[in-house]
């Protein structure tokens, strides 16, 4: 059965930085695409991030390009957020998904002072 | 971007009835394999998304039968025949064509 756990998340000031991880286990994580959402409260879902198998191709969406990190480890089964010069609106549940089929049970990130 | 539009954003639904939820993309989703690459999700209250349909029709495993998908180029639809208690939440129309990938504003059904 396909498991991702995200954690890291928590609260934190305007202009702070926050690390995001998320295990997997399930299925052969080095083979696939994997991919961080968002979604605010009471809002809708956002792409924020994917990375290709080996990790050479990342894409951002534009209101997180230059300060967010997206990151994986093969070796360790593992993806990441680096999040950096966080802001009000990147307040959010953050999920962690293989391919869209597969998702976690999300990290809540929250940006106030 | 490209732009998702769901209708209607509330549907309800009397139990055993039918339901139906339109996406329209403002850009063809059609991609040069032939595929096109617009998924439906659904999500319970205080649970993730879980992925219903892929690639316009193909059901993922344990969705119920009951859901289906059809629908080309910028028009699609989710069919629910029968609608049963567990189907309440939201449901979101997504398309990975083109980058960044784009949701719908989402669904809300509700028993009537």
């Amino acid at each position: 059965e396909v498991q991702l756990v995200e954690s890291g998340g928590g609260l934190v000031q305007p202009g702070g930085s926050l690390r995001l991880s998320c295990a997997a286990s399930g299925f052969s994580f080095p083979i696939y695409w994997m991919n961080w959402l968002r979604q605010a409260p009471g809002k809708g879902l956002e792409w924020v991030a994917n990375i290709n198998p080996d990790g050479s191709e990342k894409s951002y969406v534009d209101s997180v390009k230059g300060r967010f990190t997206i990151s994986r480890d093969n070796a360790k089964n593992s993806l990441y957020l680096q999040m950096n010069s966080l802001r009000a609106e990147d307040t959010a549940v953050y999920y962690c998904s293989q391919s869209t089929a597969s998702w976690g049970q999300g990290a809540l990130v929250t940006v106030s002072s | 971007d490209v732009v998702m539009t769901q209708s209607p954003l509330s549907l309800p639904v009397t139990l055993g009835q039918p339901a139906s939820i339109s996406c329209r993309s403002s850009q063809s989703l059609v991609y040069s394999d032939g595929n096109t690459r617009l998924n439906w999700f659904q999500q319970r209250p205080g649970q993730s998304p879980r992925r219903l349909i892929y690639d316009v029709s193909k059901r993922d495993s344990g969705v119920p039968d009951r859901f289906s998908g059809s629908g080309s180029g910028t028009d699609f639809t989710l069919k629910i025949s029968r609608v049963e208690a567990e189907d309440v939440g939201v449901y979101f129309c997504m398309q990975y064509r083109y980058w960044p990938h784009t949701f719908g504003q989402g669904t809300k059904l509700e028993i009537k």
